[in-house]
């Protein structure tokens, strides 16, 4: 079993759905918690982050993390097509380097 | 700020031929990573580095070599290339935001790398 499992999709949706995505890891030392967002041929850049358990809210988007069932999403509220791109999950335990689930593909259409 | 670039942006190789990749990064920062993406994969790491002078493997360590000689540049190298290499390299650097228990770490990406093995 991988230490991070992420549904690579591909997911579509109509423009103003609500959008979830979800990642379930095994290592329960992992207490730092950050989704990435990457546009085709791009580089991955951090949109959210949360440390151990809770919910955080950013705008249109909400993380939150479940540390009992080892289980964090993020939801999108009122998708736009500009949120179509990939969305990796990624985290780790103190001290020692980001896994990274194998990401999302999401199009949201217009 | 250019934040963290990549060279070169392509490439074509034949197997058993070797190039070096060149990240550099203007933030000061002190850490830095080689991840490799492959579709279905992931991004999964294949060295880093905690300073300068410093390496350390990561998942997929093997038929890769790196340096790190000065602070803002960190070279990934394949000595002879095999077309299971062929991926989209990405070089990353890190950052700590926030002070104690919600400091937390930002990695910086730069553009990849598409590097083909045939």
């Amino acid at each position: 079993q991988k230490e991070v499992e992420q549904d690579p999709g591909p997911l579509s949706v109509p423009e103003g759905a609500i959008v979830s995505l979800n990642c379930t890891y095994s290592n329960s030392a992992f207490q730092y918690f950050m989704w990435y967002r990457q546009y085709s041929r791009k580089g991955p850049e951090l949109l959210m982050y949360t440390y151990s358990s809770g919910n955080k809210e950013d705008g249109r988007f909400t993380a939150q993390v479940d540390k009992s069932s080892k289980y964090i999403s993020l939801f999108i509220r009122d998708s736009q097509p500009s949120d179509s791109a990939t969305y990796l999950c990624a985290m780790s335990a103190r001290n020692t380097p980001l896994v990274f689930g194998k990401g999302t593909r999401l199009s949201v259409i217009a | 700020n250019a934040g963290v670039t990549q060279t070169p942006k392509f490439r074509v190789l034949k197997t058993g031929q070797s190039m070096t990749l060149l990240c550099a990064q203007d933030m000061n920062h002190e850490y830095m990573y080689w991840y490799r993406q492959d579709p279905g994969m992931g991004l999964r790491l294949i060295h880093y580095s905690v300073g300068e002078g410093t390496t350390a493997k990561g998942e997929v360590p093997d038929g890769y070599n790196v340096s790190r000689l000065k602070k803002q540049n960190f070279l990934l190298g394949l000595e002879s290339a095999a077309p299971s290499q062929t991926s989209v390299y990405f070089c990353a650097s890190r950052s700590i935001r926030g002070t104690g228990r919600s400091s937390y770490n930002e990695q910086f990406f730069g553009p990849g790398t598409r590097l083909t093995v045939l």
